[in-house]
């Protein structure tokens, strides 16, 4: 069982590339959700979806876009990337939801933007 | 606001001594879930316990326990003989629902290293 899966695991990107962290979990989960951890602020929340075709902004969404067009697939994407959105991105998933229900985490992955 | 507070940004122990992580939480409503999560040197953020505003009893996992006290806001996490694999960030985290937004709201973490 591979739970949730992040890809890629590191990339460095230039100011203004675009580029989509892929999230997948095999877990049937209604829910996920995509965070950001950034030195001394703990886990942010981006993104949240759930259920396929639904989705909607967390604390952080500025610079970044998702869609859910399947239940195990949740790809974020940064359209233009700025030195400020190097960061380690996690993706969770949920099967009771963003509020009540054990996030699994992926492994996360490690961005850096020059 | 409706937030999550760990005040100790790191702890530094010996093994075997019991630590005690501080999480303080303010939210606005009546029903809520709190987490911990530990996150080792090697990255990944594991889930710990979930606790809802109506079970107010205390938690007892092996070297694990839990005091959930709603009069204080807290929700404090005590490892009693900590031992070198303890070590970790540990996040606590709040549920908040906001204008139809479900999300776990994260404290800053406490970074635990434990001595041999």
């Amino acid at each position: 069982n591979a739970g949730v899966t992040q890809t890629p695991k590191f990339q460095v990107l230039k100011t203004g590339q675009s580029m989509t962290l892929q999230c997948a979990q095999d877990m049937n989960h209604e829910y996920m959700s995509w965070y950001r951890q950034d030195p001394g602020m703990g886990l942010r929340l981006i993104h949240y979806s759930v259920g396929a075709g639904i989705t909607d902004q967390g604390e952080v969404p500025n610079g970044y876009n998702v869609s859910r067009s399947t239940t195990e697939d949740f790809p974020l994407r940064l359209l233009s990337a700025a030195p400020s959105q190097t960061s380690v991105y996690f993706c969770a998933s949920s099967y009771e939801g963003g509020r009540t229900g054990e996030l699994f985490f992926g492994e996360g992955s490690r961005l850096t933007v020059l | 606001a409706q937030k999550v507070t760990q005040a100790q940004t790191e702890i530094s122990v010996v093994e075997k001594e019991d630590v005690t992580l501080d999480c303080v939480y303010e939210t606005r409503d009546t029903t809520y879930y709190l987490f911990w999560y530990k996150q080792p040197p090697s990255g990944e953020l594991v889930f710990l316990i979930r606790r809802n505003s109506f079970d107010e009893q205390n938690e007892i996992s092996g070297r694990y326990s839990w005091n959930f006290q709603k009069s204080t806001s807290s929700f404090n996490f005590t490892i009693t003989a900590s031992q070198v694999v303890d070590s970790a960030v540990y996040f606590c985290a709040l549920s908040v629902t906001q204008g139809g937004s479900e999300k776990l709201v994260f404290g800053k973490g406490t970074k635990l290293t434990v001595n041999p």
